[in-house]
């Protein structure tokens, strides 16, 4: 059971728009920075989004990230065969003094 | 450019230890505004973090509650290198196994390339 909580799945077609949601409590997201990594099968993850709704160089303004309260959420519009992967949220939690991630949203770009 | 390089090996017997080395080049292991962490994957449980360790004017170690009993991270500054020891290994710490640098965006900024380690007698 993870400590930041994601639906399992998602599905769209190309070109169509997704939504990825994160939800957790005030002593991780409530109180902390949101990141969203993706995860490609066979390699190593990568930062889409840092400190809730930021990019990194490189990453498509197709990527946007929000934090409201105690949850966020993960948005890519204009979907590619090549979004297909699988995508984490993660937060520092005080409570726990550790990273914590969410158990992973696995998108598929029928 | 920051590259991690990670060595060890693939097969680990239950009760024993797992031993990883994240070799750094780009950075400096003691470099007071990077974090060195130890994160595993795998299909039954995702990405898990299992800890850091940085170097601010003198050593710090954050843990998983997970592990924090049979885990430790060994920095070596004359490789400019990080080691993991997982003690006591079960079949549940097959994973894929990943160091990454927490940089200045506070995100994992870098990663090794995983080691695949399986549990099995």
């Amino acid at each position: 059971q993870s400590v930041l909580t994601q639906p399992p799945s998602a599905s769209r077609t190309p070109g169509q728009r997704v939504t990825i949601s994160c939800s957790g409590s005030s002593s991780n997201i409530g109180n902390n920075f949101v990141f969203w990594y993706q995860h490609l099968p066979g390699t190593a993850p990568k930062v889409l989004i840092y400190r809730n709704n930021r990019r990194p160089s490189g990453v498509p303004d197709r990527f946007s990230g929000s934090k409201s309260g105690t949850s966020a959420s993960l948005a890519i519009s204009e979907l590619r065969s090549e979004d297909e992967a699988d995508y984490y949220c993660a937060a520092w939690d005080d409570s726990l003094s550790a990273w914590v991630f969410g158990g992973g949203t696995k998108l598929t770009v029928l | 450019q920051v590259q991690l390089q990670q060595s060890g090996p693939g097969l680990a017997k239950p009760s024993q230890t797992l031993s990883l080395t994240c070799a750094i080049s780009g950075d400096s292991v003691s470099s007071k505004s990077a974090a060195w962490n130890w994160i595993r994957q795998s299909p039954s449980r995702g990405l898990e973090w299992l800890g850091r360790t940085y170097y601010r004017s003198k050593w710090y170690n954050d843990y998983a509650v997970s592990v924090k009993s049979r885990i430790t991270f060994s920095p070596d500054t004359s490789k400019n290198q990080i080691s993991l020891q997982l003690n006591s290994v079960t079949l549940e710490d097959t994973a894929v196994y990943y160091c990454a640098r927490e940089g200045s965006t506070s995100s994992f900024e870098d990663w090794g390339q995983g080691t695949l380690v399986t549990v099995s007698s």
